[in-house]
């Protein structure tokens, strides 16, 4: 059985500073991984995705994440947060099927 | 490009009253899904169309029941609502590529009170 775990639920970080919200995905075939994020009121949006090329992805607004198999982890980064980012970020794993698993999600706060 | 438009964007019913939510896409997709975003617990899939003429059940399929109308809509409807199915309601479609599927497009979300 596929399942995702977003480890935090909640990451406060100031301004300008480095954002990291942490996966970790349980698949028992290659899978297929996404970030999605949601501002207030507001529909999903694809910030990346993992489909078994590069292992380091780059996505929109300077987000980026790392498939690592041996840590089944795939967590997202941006090296400066910026107000804007402030929203609910969801991973999502798909393996095998066409159905997707979603975390519980990560509400990011950014400081000013 | 329009996306994946769901109808209404609010609704509050009473309970045992029922509803259809509606959902279009125009990027020619071939699967569709419906999902409920709960606090604390991410989205959930309730049903979803592979493909237009098939429907399934997902995880939490209880009080709901679905239409694949034609390619390009995939209906919701609750029958007889009841509070617990107060939640944001979101539609989902994504496209077949030589066997592989592109990532999922969501629409705005409905967001249903049940009284």
């Amino acid at each position: 059985a596929q399942s995702v775990t977003q480890l935090d639920s909640h990451v406060s970080v100031s301004e300008g500073t480095p954002v990291l919200l942490r996966c970790n995905y349980s698949s028992s075939y290659s899978p297929s991984l996404f970030w999605y994020v949601q501002h207030p009121n507001k529909g999903l949006q694809l910030l990346l995705k993992y489909t078994s090329a590069a292992t380091l992805v780059k996505g929109i607004n300077g987000f980026e994440a790392e498939f690592k198999k041996s840590e089944t982890s795939f967590h997202l980064t941006k090296p400066s947060a910026h107000m804007s980012d402030a929203a609910e970020y969801f991973c999502v794993v798909e393996s095998g099927t066409y159905k997707y698993i979603f975390g519980t999600g990560t509400r990011l706060k950014v400081l000013a | 490009n329009a996306g994946v438009t769901q109808t209404p964007k609010f609704q509050v019913l009473k309970t045992g009253q029922s509803m259809t939510l509606q959902c279009a896409q125009d990027m020619n997709h071939n699967s569709m899904y419906w999902y409920r975003q709960d606090p604390g617990m991410g989205l959930r899939l309730i049903y979803y169309s592979a493909s237009e003429g098939t429907t399934d059940k997902g995880e939490v399929p209880n009080g709901y029941n679905v239409s694949r109308l034609n390619k390009r809509e995939f209906s919701l409807r609750l029958e007889s609502a009841a509070p617990s199915q107060t939640s944001v309601y979101f539609c989902a479609s994504r496209r077949r590529d030589a066997g592989t599927y592109t990532e999922a497009f969501f629409g705005q979300g409905t967001r249903l009170t049940v009284v």
